[in-house]
């Protein structure tokens, strides 16, 4: 079973423009990661963040963290063609022992040129 | 250095059959995940090994998927008696797991894509 979901599943838009996906999952967690899937290929890791962070920043990705909520946002900025990919986020469960990330089911992102 | 690579990449196979799959990490990790993943889906996790310990098997479906990482390094994945519900792609990563505690970044191979008539 997926712990995660994200919204929407599939987004559209135009070159320049941001791209927003958010990600709820259900139980406590250590991080949540986000991970993007060009059609095909495997998984690239993109960002990490820890549940004591709120917000963190590479390059054109902004990500956020709202542990009250349990949700994540993802935020691409000034979107190119190439940023078109599936974007999944994938969180480390709390007080498992495990190290398996769970996974949504992902957001399909359409960047039109 | 060499990203984690896994063969075949793709493998058709009748119904019944035996398969194995590979997957060489990247050197130096300790920790290897294999998951699988529907058409659509996220991956689903089926089992992990640090160095040649499998110390998680609990995603694995049935007793027809057995999983090997006999030197820590090189694992090897085999379904047995394959049906068509086992269609899906197998994805391998590892990783250096630097935290007793947290997950690390893992890094994903491309996949082999099992299709099963």
């Amino acid at each position: 079973s997926q712990q995660g979901e994200e919204d929407p599943q599939a987004l559209s838009i135009q070159e320049g423009e941001n791209a927003t996906m958010n990600c709820s999952y259900k139980t406590s967690i250590n991080n949540l990661q986000w991970y993007r899937q060009n059609s095909g290929r495997g998984l690239v890791h993109l960002i990490l963040i820890r549940s004591n962070e709120r917000e963190k920043h590479s390059g054109r990705l902004r990500v956020t963290l709202d542990t009250s909520k349990k949700s994540s946002s993802l935020l691409i900025t000034a979107s190119r063609a190439a940023d078109t990919a599936s974007y999944f986020c994938a969180t480390d469960p709390a007080d498992t022992g495990r190290r398996a990330l769970t996974f949504g089911s992902g957001t399909r992102l359409q960047v039109q040129p | 250095g060499a990203g984690v690579s896994q063969s075949p990449r793709y493998k058709v196979a009748k119904r019944g059959q035996d398969v194995a799959l590979r997957c060489d990490p990247i050197s130096g990790h300790v920790s290897l995940f294999w998951y699988q993943q529907a058409l659509g889906q996220g991956p689903e996790f089926l089992t992990y090994f640090q160095n040649e310990a499998q110390l998680d098997k609990s995603g694995l479906p049935s007793d027809r998927f057995f999983a090997e990482r006999p030197e820590g390094s090189v694992s090897t994945l085999k379904i047995q008696r394959t049906q068509q519900e086992d269609s899906a792609v197998y994805l391998c990563a590892s990783s250096l797991e630097r935290s007793a505690i947290y997950a690390d970044t893992q890094y994903f191979g491309p996949g082999t894509r099992l299709t099963v008539l």
